[in-house]
């Protein structure tokens, strides 16, 4: 069965710090992974990542992919309240329909 | 926002009645689905759509009908809706570079 694990659940920090965010994973058929922002609303897109060791950059925003060791991270540097969020990640496997499995999310809140 | 909407975007009703959400699309993306979003649960694939009358189960189909009669809609069903099925309803398309842009949600209520 596909399982795509996100660590930590939630996380608590002040602005300005920075965070990492973690995404395991364990499919058939990999093809991409994809991170998501969610604030109480329909998630928005922000990273699909394909190929391993090459960083996908957005503002303080960034990520990496290690293919090897089945893992990325989200790093958000300089947080700000408005990075409150839950962030998901998810993977995209093969075989037609690639369909998307989901994490659980991390739950960010960034106090000011 | 990829050109989704869904309707509607809240609804209460009773268990045992039928419930349709609509998802429409205007931008003739071939790829739709469906996914519902709980608690502890994440976002979970209940059935997609590879084309008009072209559709697939996903991962909690069970108690979830679909139709895509045309391109830009896809229809899903709770025939006979139960408190379990109270959830928020998330339609996706798959857009440009094989990525899923979703649709605002519908919180569903089921007493």
């Amino acid at each position: 069965e596909d399982k795509v694990v996100q660590s930590p659940l939630s996380l608590v920090v002040h602005e300005g710090d920075t965070v990492t965010l973690n995404c395991s994973y364990e499919v058939t058929n990999f093809r991409s992974l994809l991170w998501y922002k969610q604030e109480k609303k329909a998630p928005t897109f922000l990273f699909m990542l394909t190929s391993s060791g090459i960083e996908k950059k957005s503002g303080r925003l960034s990520s990496i992919l290690d293919k090897k060791e089945l893992f990325s991270i989200l790093n958000i540097t300089a947080t700000q309240t408005g990075d409150s969020a839950v962030y998901l990640c998810a993977v995209q496997t093969q075989g037609g329909s690639e369909k998307l499995v989901f994490g659980k999310g991390t739950k960010l809140t960034v106090n000011p | 926002d990829a050109g989704i909407t869904q309707s509607p975007r809240h609804k209460v009703t009773e268990t045992g009645t039928p419930v349709t959400l609509r998802c429409h699309q205007t931008e003739n993306h071939r790829y739709m689905y469906w996914y519902r979003q709980d608690p502890g649960h994440g976002l979970r694939l209940i059935h997609y759509s590879y084309g008009v009358k072209d559709t697939d189960k996903g991962e909690v189909s069970d108690g979830y009908s679909v139709s895509r009669s045309k391109t830009e809609d896809f229809l899903l069903t709770l025939e006979s809706a139960t408190s379990s099925q109270t959830s928020v309803y998330f339609c996706a398309i798959r857009g440009g570079s094989e990525t899923q842009y979703f649709g605002p949600g519908t919180r569903l209520l089921v007493l």
